[in-house]
């Protein structure tokens, strides 16, 4: 069981937007910022958003995240075909004193 | 240009040890603080554990703690992960990471993955 907790799978068509959910705790993201990455089978994992809602140089503005109490949402809107990946949400836990991860939600373009 | 080049992986068996190193170019590893990340297969990421960028604060996490230790050897720029009392269930492909402060601790730059199996 993940210490933050995200839907298995999501999907949308080409062009949708879709929003994948990030729950955790007032130890994890309601206290310390939420974190996505995006992960393709066989690479290293992507930084997307930082801060709750910032974006690296080089990704697109279809990223946004956002952060509300002890939940963070990743939105994608414009979806294309390369879009279909793993997510993942990330933060620092105060209680465990480590970093926690999300099981992972598998993005489908449909 | 940063690179992150992990070497080490292998087969183990249950109970052995094995060293991952990560070797670090276009910045100095002292100057940051790195983490492992790892997957098992057919699973997700799970953060193993971290170093902060004086030395002095290692993180863990608990199904690692005590068997496994972070270190780095900043004359050979590099960040290492001593794992002991190897077990089936840390089969995992294993990543080092370097944390930037310029995304808030987030983890830009990652190294392509050691493949670490413990089987009989």
């Amino acid at each position: 069981q993940s210490v933050l907790t995200q839907p298995p799978s999501a999907s949308g068509t080409p062009g949708q937007r879709v929003t994948i959910s990030c729950s955790g705790s007032s130890s994890n993201i309601g206290s310390n910022y939420g974190y996505w990455y995006q992960h393709l089978p066989g690479t290293a994992p992507k930084l997307l958003i930082y801060a709750n809602n910032d974006r690296p140089s080089g990704v697109p503005d279809r990223f946004s995240g956002s952060k509300s109490g002890t939940s963070a949402s990743l939105a994608i809107s414009g979806l294309r075909s390369e879009d279909e990946a793993v997510y993942y949400c990330a933060a620092w836990d105060d209680s465990l004193n480590g970093w926690v991860f999300g099981g992972g939600t598998k993005l489908t373009v449909l | 240009e940063v690179q992150l080049v992990e070497s080490g992986g292998g087969l183990v068996k249950p109970g052995g040890s094995l060293r991952l190193s990560c070797a670090a170019s276009g910045f100095s590893v002292s100057n940051y603080a790195m983490t492992w990340v790892r997957q098992p297969p057919g699973k997700g990421l799970e953060w193993v554990s971290s170093i902060s960028s004086g030395g002095s604060y290692m993180y863990y996490a608990d199904s690692v703690k005590v068997r496994f230790t972070i270190s780095r050897d900043n004359a050979k720029n590099s960040l290492s992960l001593q794992m002991n009392s190897l077990r089936a269930e840390d089969t995992a492909v294993y990543y080092c990471a370097r944390e930037d402060p310029g995304y808030s601790s987030g983890w830009f730059f990652w190294g392509q993955g050691a493949l670490v199996t413990v089987s009989s």
